[in-house]
């Protein structure tokens, strides 16, 4: 079985500061990894994958990941916060075989606030 | 083009009644799932269909709970005898295949509150 950790629940920048928001997974074989973004009374939206062609992803708005076998982690990063960042970000993770057939585990979220 | 679409948006419902969810997948997706995303369980899968065919319900949590596909298309989740600890937003998603690499696209989800 596979799962998710997303460390800090709560994460608060000023715009235009780095945003880094954490993502540790288990798997007992190779993981697909996503980043999904979700607005207020929205569904989810990709943001990025990890799907084991490179190992740093980017995605959209500027957004990008890490993916670190030695770490076990997968953590999103952006240079710069704007307020249209605000939102809860989840850390997926999937894998190929038996009856999982792309099942996506989540992570408990991690809701971003960006002050001005 | 179209995305992924449920209806209702929201349902209240009284403890006891049944009530049915709807999603539409994209067109040609062949793979569908249901999630439940409620405050304290966070975002659960329950129930894959690829095709018509259900091979993975491991995430239904009660036998209160079904769902069925139709055509390829249409999904419908089914809960009977509502209890006020299903009140949660039920999401569904589509992909294009079952791969594990395939992008799932998610509705907007229906608000299920049970009185």
């Amino acid at each position: 079985a596979q799962s998710v950790t997303q460390l800090g629940s709560h994460v608060s920048v000023s715009e235009g500061a780095l945003v880094l928001l954490r993502c540790n997974y288990s798997s007992s074989v190779p993981p697909y990894l996503f980043w999904y973004v979700q607005y207020p009374n929205q569904g989810l939206q990709l943001l990025l994958k990890y799907t084991s062609a490179a190992t740093l992803v980017k995605g959209i708005n500027g957004f990008e990941a890490e993916f670190k076998k030695s770490e076990t982690s997968f953590h999103l990063t952006k240079p710069s916060a704007h307020m249209s960042d605000a939102a809860e970000y989840f850390c997926a993770v999937s894998v190929s075989g038996g009856t999982s057939y792309g099942k996506l585990t989540f992570g408990q979220g991690t809701i971003l606030t960006v002050h001005p | 083009g179209a995305g992924v679409s449920q209806s209702p948006s929201n349902k209240v419902t009284e403890k006891g009644k049944d009530v049915e969810l709807r999603c539409d997948p994209i067109s040609g997706h062949t793979a569908l799932y249901w999630y439940r995303q409620s405050l304290g369980q966070g975002l659960e899968f329950l129930i894959y269909f690829q095709g018509n065919s259900a091979p993975d319900k491991s995430g239904l949590p009660s036998d209160r709970f079904s769902a069925e596909r139709t055509g390829g298309s249409v999904s419908t989740l089914t809960i009977q005898r509502t209890q006020q600890e299903d009140s949660a937003v039920y999401l569904c998603a589509s992909s294009l295949g079952r791969d594990s690499s395939y992008e799932q696209y998610f509705g907007p989800g229906t608000r299920l509150t049970v009185t």
